[in-house]
């Protein structure tokens, strides 16, 4: 079975540039999670989705951020205008309540890096 | 707040050595889930473990066993006869069951521990 899916794999852009990222979730799973990985902050969950609904975008680091999901197998991430600082790893995830419960499976990642 | 504490930031051993990587874990929850996960040098993270907070029967599968222990709320990775290839970045990391369902609230990660086997 195909696991999670991200694109791009490695994306080098300009500050104030827009990004986006995409990831298709497993077939069946109900959750779909953003997560970011730096040397500073280590992995944070940025946003997830439950039935393509946002349950908690607590972890948006601010309003050039944003994330969609307009179905089951869809969901985008948004950087809009990109800085230096956003340069990361972005790991999109995605799970499933039935079993086996409650396992996170995680994309491959999509190195940003913004010059 | 839940809060997951990787004390170790590397260790470095011989290879066929056994090591213990350790994980203590904040929650306020009764239920819970904890998981193991690591990131090879290619950047990818890998699921190892989950385990719920009612089951507290340790697991070994192969070389890798784990110990839970909710007195200490502790939740250590032991790999026994290291291999070079088990050099990686290992993240211990825990989700609360927010409702009924136990449907997954995310995932709160450790610091992670860089493990370096030396051939």
């Amino acid at each position: 079975d195909a696991g999670v899916i991200q694109s791009p794999r490695h994306e080098v852009t300009e500050m104030g540039q827009e990004v986006t990222l995409r990831c298709k979730p497993i077939s069946g799973h109900d959750y779909l999670f953003w997560y970011r990985q730096t040397m500073m902050r280590g992995l944070e969950l940025l946003i997830y989705f439950n039935n393509n609904v946002p349950i908690d975008d607590s972890g948006m680091p601010e309003d050039r951020f944003s994330a969609k999901m307009p179905n089951a197998s869809f969901s985008t991430l948004k950087i809009q205008p990109s800085e230096p600082r956003d340069s990361a790893v972005y790991f999109c995830a995605s799970s499933s309540p039935t079993g086996p419960r409650n396992t996170i499976y995680f994309g491959e990642g999509s190195w940003l890096t913004v010059v | 707040a839940q809060k997951v504490t990787q004390a170790q930031t590397e260790i470095s051993v011989v290879e066929k050595e056994d090591v213990t990587l350790d994980c203590v874990y904040e929650t306020r929850d009764t239920t819970y889930y904890l998981f193991w996960y690591k990131q090879p040098p290619s950047g990818e993270l890998v699921f190892l473990i989950r385990r719920n907070s009612f089951d507290e029967q340790n697991e070994i599968s192969g070389r890798y066993s784990w110990n839970f222990q909710k007195s200490t709320s502790s939740f250590n990775f032991t790999i026994t006869a290291s291999q070079v290839v088990d050099s990686a970045v290992y993240f211990c990391a825990l989700s609360e069951a927010h409702d009924s369902g136990g449907g997954a609230d995310g995932l709160t990660f450790g610091k992670g521990t860089h493990l370096i086997i030396q051939p």
